[in-house]
């Protein structure tokens, strides 16, 4: 089966500074990884996935995401945060027999504050 | 959001009642899903449907039923058979079902019950 952990539930970082999301997953064969926002009372927000090739992959709003296959880690990282950053943010991972459905982890509270 | 529209954006439901939740897509997404969201649990799958007139349980479909009639639609139903069913459900779509292809999400709808 496959699973995906979001160690942290909440996330504190000042507006400026580098911030970082954790996401750790196993799933059999090759991983298929995506990163998701959601804003009060609405629906996800597609961010940045990894299918293949650069271990480092840029997406939306200036986020990236750094894949880690040794340790089975896809964590979200910007060098600079705003306080519109401030939301909750979901990894997924789609892969292996189950492809044909994601697993989301718990997700992840980012607070930015100014 | 998007090309999603998932109505109501709230519901009421007394105890012992069936209720409807509608998802409707222009997109022309083959694969269609709902998830059930409860606070610090992240999402949970409840059914899918990946072509029209079949779809599959997911993690939590007891008390649920769907129906995929048209490529457009893929309505659920929250039976009285659901003891618990006080959550916000997300209905989301992909283009294939291949792993590659991230969601598109609705902007949910808020089930209550009095």
């Amino acid at each position: 089966a496959q699973s995906v952990a979001q160690p942290e539930d909440q996330v504190n970082v000042a507006e400026g500074n580098p911030l970082t999301v954790k996401c750790t997953y196993s799933v059999s064969g090759n991983p298929y990884l995506f990163w998701y926002v959601q804003y009060p009372n609405r629906g996800l927000q597609f961010l940045l996935k990894y299918i293949t090739g650069d271990n480092l992959v840029k997406g939306s709003y200036g986020f990236e995401a750094e894949f880690n296959k040794s340790q089975t880690s896809f964590h979200l990282k910007k060098p600079s945060a705003l306080v519109s950053d401030s939301a909750l943010y979901f990894c997924a991972v789609r892969g292996g027999f189950n492809a044909g459905k994601s697993t989301f982890g718990d997700g992840t509270t980012l607070t930015v504050k100014p | 959001d998007g090309g999603i529209t998932q109505s109501p954006k709230y519901l009421f439901r007394k105890e012992g009642q069936n209720v409807t939740l509608s998802c409707e897509q222009n997109l022309n997404h083959d694969a269609m899903y709902w998830y059930r969201q409860d606070p610090g649990q992240g999402l949970r799958l409840i059914y899918y449907s990946q072509i029209v007139n079949d779809f599959q349980k997911g993690d939590i479909a007891e008390g649920y039923s769907v129906s995929r009639e048209k490529k457009e639609s893929f309505p659920l139903t929250v039976t009285s058979a659901q003891k618990n069913p006080t959550a916000f459900y997300l209905c989301a779509t992909t283009q294939r079902q291949e792993e590659v292809y991230g969601y598109t999400f609705g902007s949910g709808t808020r089930l209550t019950v009095v």
